[in-house]
C-alpha cells in the first residue's frame, strides 16, 4: 500500500482562490517533500519539511507537517491556471528512495 | 541545472519483446531511480542504484531488471514486455547527502506493449 495518501484526490478552484492538498502517512520518517508534475510530464520539487520542521515557506507556497498525526499540507495561495498540475507528497523513510503518493490533481479555472 | 534525460517519450513494442529504457544525468548524482506510473496509483519504485553497478529492489521488480555501468547512465530492462507493462516509466536522480535531498526527474517515457 502507498505510503502517502493525497486528499483530495481531484481538486477544482477559480483564479485567485487557495487551493489545500493533504498528504498522510503510515510510519515515521525524515522528511516529507512535495512535487508537482504538468500533465504528462516528469516531477518537478517544490518544497522539502524535515521531521523537526512544522511550517515552510516559499513563495505562494505554504507546507505544514504534524508528525503526531503523521499528514503533511501543502497549501498554494492566489492561485493561477498555470497552477493546474498534479501534487504529489513523497516520503522519506530513510532507505535513500522515495515512497509517493497517488496524488491530488488540481484544476485553476481561469 | 541539472538535466535528465530519457531515450525517448514515446515508445510502442510488442508483447515479449526485450526493451531497454535508458536515463541519463549531468550532475554527477550518486543515485538513480525508476518509477513507473498508472492512473490512481502514483509513482511506484521499481528499482534504484547508489552507485555504479550497485542496485536495489523497489516495492515492484518483477519483470524488470537494471544496469548501472556509468555513474551518469542506468537503464531499464523489460526482459520479456508483457501487455501489463504499458505505462509512464519515470528516471530520477538526487545527490548523495544523506536523508535530506530532492530527486530531479526526466520527462518519462510512455511504453506501450502491443
Amino acid at each position: 500500500s502507498q505510503q502517502g495518501e493525497e486528499d483530495p484526490q481531484a481538486l477544482s478552484i477559480q483564479e485567485g482562490e487557495n487551493a489545500t492538498m493533504n498528504c498522510s502517512y503510515k510510519t515515521s520518517i525524515n522528511n516529507l517533500q512535495w512535487y508537482r508534475q504538468n500533465s504528462g510530464r516528469g516531477l518537478v520539487h517544490l518544497i522539502l519539511i524535515r521531521s523537526n520542521e512544522r511550517e515552510k515557506h516559499s513563495g505562494r507556497l505554504r507546507v505544514t507537517l504534524d508528525t503526531s498525526k503523521k499528514s503533511s499540507s501543502l497549501l498554494i495561495t492566489a492561485s493561477r491556471a498555470a497552477d493546474t498540475a498534479s501534487y504529489f507528497c513523497a516520503t522519506d523513510m530513510g532507505r535513500r528512495a522515495l515512497t509517493f503518493g497517488s496524488g491530488t490533481r488540481l484544476q485553476v479555472q481561469p | 541545472d541539472v538535466k535528465v534525460t530519457q531515450s525517448s517519450r514515446y515508445l510502442v513494442k510488442r508483447t515479449g519483446e526485450k526493451v531497454f529504457l535508458e536515463c541519463v544525468q549531468d550532475m554527477d548524482h550518486e543515485n538513480m531511480f525508476w518509477y513507473r506510473q498508472d492512473p490512481g496509483l502514483g509513482l511506484r519504485l521499481i528499482y534504484f542504484s547508489y552507485d555504479v553497478k550497485m542496485k536495489e529492489k523497489g516495492d515492484i521488480p518483477e519483470g524488470y531488471s537494471v544496469s548501472r555501468e556509468k555513474k551518469e547512465r542506468f537503464s531499464l530492462i523489460l526482459e520479456s514486455a508483457s501487455t501489463n507493462q504499458t505505462s509512464m516509466y519515470l528516471c530520477a536522480s538526487s545527490p548523495s547527502q544523506g536523508s535530506y535531498y530532492e530527486q530531479y526527474f526526466g520527462p518519462g517515457t510512455r511504453l506501450t506493449v502491443t
